[in-house]
């Protein structure tokens, strides 16, 4: 298995235009997690799914952003419309659940700079 | 809630010197703990989890409830081992929630 993927890996967009993040999860894994990464805050969870469900969103920061798990292969994190503050690394994660021996892998990233 | 802190945002240490990284948690059950190191410009990786019990790259971390403690140990840092590391609590498959992160930075 490749590991998590994440596209694109870098982002530039302009204040106001919609992005879109995209994650492919490990095969199998049932949990996947959207994280953003800022030197000022480390790393924050956003949202997590359980089978493709949204389980707790409460760490989305506002309504800008969304995130779909349309089916257990693919997940998308979206931001409309984006603002510079936005700029960070986003990681995608997945894990599977298996009592004591669950750990996370995480994505390479994506760097999303708004200018 | 569950909360983990890493009071040191960065570690500055001299290579062959031994390094410890503190992390602690507050969480009502018994969670896993976990480290995690990010090299520059590499992914997060899981260095090693509290079950196992194991000897990553020279690093070891015992999880002691009583203080609520995970800390990450090394005897001899070595320059490679300059990176973010961040602690991390799971409650079984609901979560996990990192700490802040601590910039080890091993110097000459």
């Amino acid at each position: 298995d490749a590991g998590v993927i994440q596209s694109p890996r870098h982002e530039v967009t302009e204040m106001g235009q919609e992005v879109t993040l995209r994650c492919k999860p490990i095969s199998g894994h049932d949990y996947l997690f959207w994280y953003r990464q800022t030197m000022m805050r480390g790393l924050e969870l956003l949202i997590y799914f359980n089978n493709n469900v949204p389980i707790d969103d409460s760490g989305m920061p506002e309504d800008r952003f969304s995130a779909k798990m349309p089916n257990a292969s693919f997940s998308t994190l979206k931001i409309q419309p984006s603002e510079p503050r936005d700029s960070a690394v986003y990681f995608c994660a997945s894990s599977l659940r298996g009592g004591s021996l669950l750990e996370a892998f995480f994505g390479q990233g994506t760097r999303l700079t708004v200018v | 809630a569950q909360r983990v802190t890493q009071p040191e945002k960065l570690l500055s240490v001299f290579k062959g010197a031994p390094v410890e990284l503190k992390c602690n948690y507050s969480y009502s059950g018994s969670p896993e703990l976990f480290w995690y190191v990010q090299y520059s410009r590499q992914r997060l990786q899981l260095l090693l989890r509290h079950i196992s019990r194991e000897s990553i790259k020279g690093f070891t971390a015992d999880l002691n409830k009583g203080e609520t403690s995970f800390h990450l140990k090394k005897p001899f840092a070595q320059e490679e081992d300059s990176a973010m590391y961040y602690c991390a609590l799971s409650d079984y498959g609901q979560n996990f929630v990192f700490g802040p992160g601590t910039r080890l930075s091993v110097l000459p």
